[in-house]
């Protein structure tokens, strides 16, 4: 595609339910990165994948975040039993080694 | 500390001035320097991208890097009120994949 697409773009859920964020990279880009933003916090990176090489998850802040990438393409990334300071801005990125990041626009994630 | 320091603002501004917006960081391994723009509910998109020390001029936008003092600055000549955003200064030091270290971002807002 012409961007990355980030979906849903908003998810309310309820404490301890489980929530599932997609992200399609753009075509051609081998990298894919999950970072959080916090209000008023900076982009915390989560996890980033690389071809067919084991992700590298050493941001992903609990064991109840998960990510996956199927067929070196679209992603998910997997909370369960979310709690409300996972609140927060997910926003996915993809890029050919070297060069900048293109950015979705965000799954703004709020648990109440 | 933070490995990447940003003044979060907001910074205001009037139309036509020049502004500077500045980092600061303490990886001497950082060798990519980048300055995202971030429009509200939007992914941040890539500004400006540089490699090492030195001067980078693109249009009104001019990031300047000195890693002898680890300071990296992105001047904005001729300010509009469409550069009213949070602008983010990023960097890597191309291991990992590129993994990129964000600032917190700086809010500047451009009046008419």
């Amino acid at each position: 595609g012409a961007g990355v697409s980030q979906s849903p773009s908003n998810k309310v859920t309820e404490k301890g339910k489980d929530v599932e964020l997609r992200c399609d990279p753009i075509s051609g880009h081998t990298a894919l990165y999950w970072y959080r933003q916090s209000l008023g916090q900076g982009l915390e990176f989560l996890i980033y994948f690389q071809g067919n090489s084991a992700p590298d998850k050493s941001g992903l802040p609990s064991d109840r975040f998960s990510a996956e990438r199927t067929g070196g393409s679209v992603s998910t990334l997997t909370i369960q039993r979310t709690q409300q300071e996972d609140s927060a801005v997910y926003l996915c990125a993809s890029n050919r080694i070297g060069y900048g990041y293109t950015f979705g626009s965000g799954t703004r994630l709020t648990v109440v | 500390q933070k490995e990447v320091e940003q003044d979060p603002g907001p910074l205001s501004v009037p139309e036509g001035a020049i502004v500077s917006l500045n980092c600061t960081y303490s990886n001497s391994a950082f060798q990519y320097f980048m300055w995202y723009r971030q429009y509200s509910r939007k992914g941040p998109e890539l500004l400006m991208y540089t490699y090492s020390s030195g001067n980078k001029e693109d249009g009104r936008f001019t990031a300047q890097v000195d890693k002898s003092s680890k300071y990296i600055s992105l001047f904005i000549r001729d300010s509009q009120p469409s550069d009213s955003a949070t602008y983010l200064c990023a960097m890597s030091d191309g291991t990992g994949g590129f993994k990129t270290i964000f600032g917190a971002g700086t809010r500047l807002f451009v009046k008419a």
